[in-house]
């Protein structure tokens, strides 16, 4: 069965540093959605990702990130400059139109030092 | 804004209990509502889609309802099983809100054998 693919599982860096998040959505899917989850709270919506262009996103998201397609098969989300309270699991997520079912991949683990 | 809610927080049944998850949400315009199962460290797994239109879905043990006038959700399980031992987490998709999905904080559930 298709599945969300999300690398690395967990990523250690340093306050500054810059992170890029890797995903790899389901093949046939159009739209890709970024989500956090800091420790002990509520799944966050960060961004989506439609058609080479963000389609909505939110106050989280700022101009500290970045979100991008690179190629057919990859989506990244970057941090420019890390910050402590970046520190979170990151879920990567992507649908066959909007408005349909999302898929999530296993999610990344950031650890900001 | 859409803020969703689910109550309880924790519960713990013995097994093959039937059991009732809820959800509630602010805002009724919604264009549907996703149940997913986080298992501890680990990415979503939805479980169900229920579209606005839509009034229940079933899949296996797991039943969701839903009555967008009165903004609930309910998740049934039918004779959990330890296996079932996980957080449930409801999230919808908002009319005025594009595709990004709004979460509730989750029940965690624990099925003792």
């Amino acid at each position: 069965e298709p599945e969300v693919t999300q690398t690395p599982s967990h990523q250690v860096t340093q306050m500054g540093q810059e992170v890029i998040l890797r995903c790899v959505p389901i093949s046939n899917h159009l739209y890709f959605y970024w989500y956090r989850q800091i420790l002990g709270q509520k799944v966050e919506f960060l961004v989506s990702f439609y058609n080479n262009e963000i389609s909505e996103k939110s106050e989280i998201f700022d101009d500290q990130f970045s979100v991008e397609r690179p190629d057919g098969s990859n989506f990244t989300l970057k941090i420019r400059s890390t910050k402590l309270e970046d520190s979170a699991m990151y879920f990567c997520a992507s649908s066959e139109q909007g408005f349909n079912e999302q898929f999530f991949g296993p999610g990344t683990r950031l650890t900001v030092l | 804004k859409q803020e969703v809610t689910q109550i309880p927080a924790a519960l713990s049944v013995p097994e093959g209990e039937n059991l009732v998850l809820n959800c509630s949400f602010t805002d009724s315009a919604i264009y549907n509502l996703q149940w997913f199962r986080q298992d501890p460290g680990k990415g979503l797994t939805s479980l169900l889609l229920i579209q606005s239109s839509q009034r229940e879905q079933t899949s296996g043990r797991l039943n969701a309802s839903l009555d967008k006038s009165s903004g609930r959700s309910t998740l049934y399980i039918a004779a959990s099983q330890p296996g079932d031992s996980a957080t449930y987490l409801c999230a919808v998709s908002s009319n005025n809100a594009g595709n990004m999905l709004t979460f509730g904080g989750g029940t965690r559930l624990m099925v003792k054998p």
